[in-house]
């Protein structure tokens, strides 16, 4: 079946600019989470939706970013005022806690920030 | 706080010359433990995940195994197609929230 899809897979702006970045996981899964991975750094936690609720921003890194669900289905990710230390893979991933604990990935979206 | 370490950073391996990667954590109320492998430019793709001590899991040439505060992924004969950058990974202890907390990753090269 079709695993998590992200779109767009490489986002190249300057800085200042707002850039939204697109999540469709995969059909039925209740849960979708936002990573971010930069260079040197792990995977790091961001957001957790439950449905279209988001019970958990505490990885979001400042008030310039902010993340919305709708219909338990699609999420974005929006990067306002973009600076250089934004610059990072943003991925997301899908499960269905909490019997089916596993996170799925999507491919990841490449901001770089200019 | 959790917290997740892997080691080595950096693994190079002739092809079949078997080793093991270690992943050690702490973490209250262990919720499972995720092994993920990650090839250059794709998001993390799932191998296994282990719930109690004493389990292991198999997947070609790949057996994880599990301890009280760690867990090893044991790669046999491995092949150049094995190499990528394995991450672990353990999800938060409270309520519905699984969010993962990872570690850093050891990046193995095979070479042929």
């Amino acid at each position: 079946g079709a695993g998590v899809s992200q779109s767009p897979s490489n986002k190249v702006t300057e800085k200042g600019k707002d850039v939204e970045l697109r999540c469709d996981p995969i059909s039925g899964h209740t849960a979708l989470y936002w990573y971010r991975q930069s260079l040197g750094q792990g995977l790091e936690f961001l957001i957790y939706f439950q449905g279209n609720s988001a019970p958990d921003k505490s990885g979001l890194p400042s008030d310039r970013f902010s993340a919305e669900r709708t219909g338990g289905s699609v999420s974005t990710l929006t990067i306002q005022r973009t600076q250089q230390e934004d610059s990072a893979v943003y991925l997301c991933a899908s499960g269905s806690p909490p019997g089916g604990d596993t996170q799925y990935f999507g491919p990841g979206t490449r901001l770089t920030v200019l | 706080e959790d917290q997740v370490t892997q080691s080595p950073e950096a693994l190079r391996l002739q092809e079949g010359e078997s080793s093991s990667l270690n992943c050690s954590y702490t973490v209250s109320g262990l919720r499972g433990l995720f092994w993920y492998r990650q090839d250059p430019g794709k998001g993390p793709e799932f191998l296994f995940t282990l719930y109690s001590a004493g389990e292991e899991k198999e997947k070609e040439r790949l057996k994880a195994t599990l301890t009280k505060k760690e867990s090893f992924l044991h790669i046999t004969a491995p092949k150049p197609e094995d190499s990528a950058t394995y991450l672990c990974a353990v999800p938060y202890s409270g309520g519905s929230n699984y969010k993962l907390t990872f570690g850093k990753g050891t990046l193995l090269t095979v070479n042929p």
